[in-house]
């Protein structure tokens, strides 16, 4: 079954614009991941934040946690033509070494 | 530094025929290893994962089935493939030390059975 599940499924913006991608998850975690896949391609890890966190910066990137909610989100700023991808929130299963992915946003930047 | 393979790159092949797909890494020794499928527009599925040579655990009852003969090479298998084993196929290798973090992608094999 689905751990995470992301919202919106699609978002379109303007190039300069904030996006803005939620994730919602089921159980207890000790981390979550966020992950990007350019269309027809593998994914590529953005960035891994530990329960214990909430809030982590990378580049444009920031990504909150929110446990009592059991909520992630990942802003990117300043959007690019090129962060046209979709964005998949992943954590892992029962503590284990498997991840269960959501759904994907699919995030379309126009120049 | 660390590199994941995986060919063919694509792949189309009739219904009932045979199929193998491989995967090695480089880089790294006793890593956890991953197959996984994504259906068009939809989120990943894992298949099958392995902790060591030889050791393999099944996701998901298919007539997929997966081995892993060499520490870093990982190989997914089918003797008949059906329509519905269409998708894209992504393997994927992590540390496996707890805690468990980041999983790295392999380019991926797009799957058409006609």
């Amino acid at each position: 079954s689905q751990q995470g599940e992301e919202d919106p499924q699609a978002l379109s913006i303007q190039e300069g614009e904030n996006a803005t991608m939620n994730c919602s998850y089921k159980t207890s975690i000790n981390n979550l991941q966020w992950y990007r896949q350019n269309s027809g391609r593998g994914l590529v890890h953005l960035i891994l934040i530990r329960s214990n966190e909430r809030e982590k910066h990378s580049g444009r990137l920031r990504v909150t946690l929110d446990t009592s909610k059991k909520s992630s989100s990942l802003l990117i700023t300043a959007s690019r033509a090129a962060d046209t991808a979709s964005y998949f929130c992943a954590t892992p299963q029962g503590g284990s070494e498997k991840l269960v992915f959501g759904k994907g946003t699919k995030l379309t930047v126009n120049p | 530094s660390q590199t994941i393979h995986q060919w063919p790159a694509t792949l189309v092949q009739p219904v009932g025929s045979p199929l193998s797909l491989e995967c090695t890494v480089e880089g790294t020794s006793n890593p956890n290893l991953y197959w996984y499928r994504q259906a068009a527009g939809r989120g990943l599925q894992l298949l099958f994962y392995s902790v060591g040579i030889g050791q393999i655990s099944s996701e998901v009852p298919q007539n997929l089935s997966a081995s892993r003969p060499q520490d870093r090479q990982f190989i997914l298998s089918s003797k008949k493939l059906l329509l519905s084993d269409s998708g894209f196929y992504l393997c994927a290798w992590s540390t496996g030390l707890a805690p468990y973090g980041e999983q790295f992608f392999g380019p991926g094999t797009r799957l058409t059975v006609l």
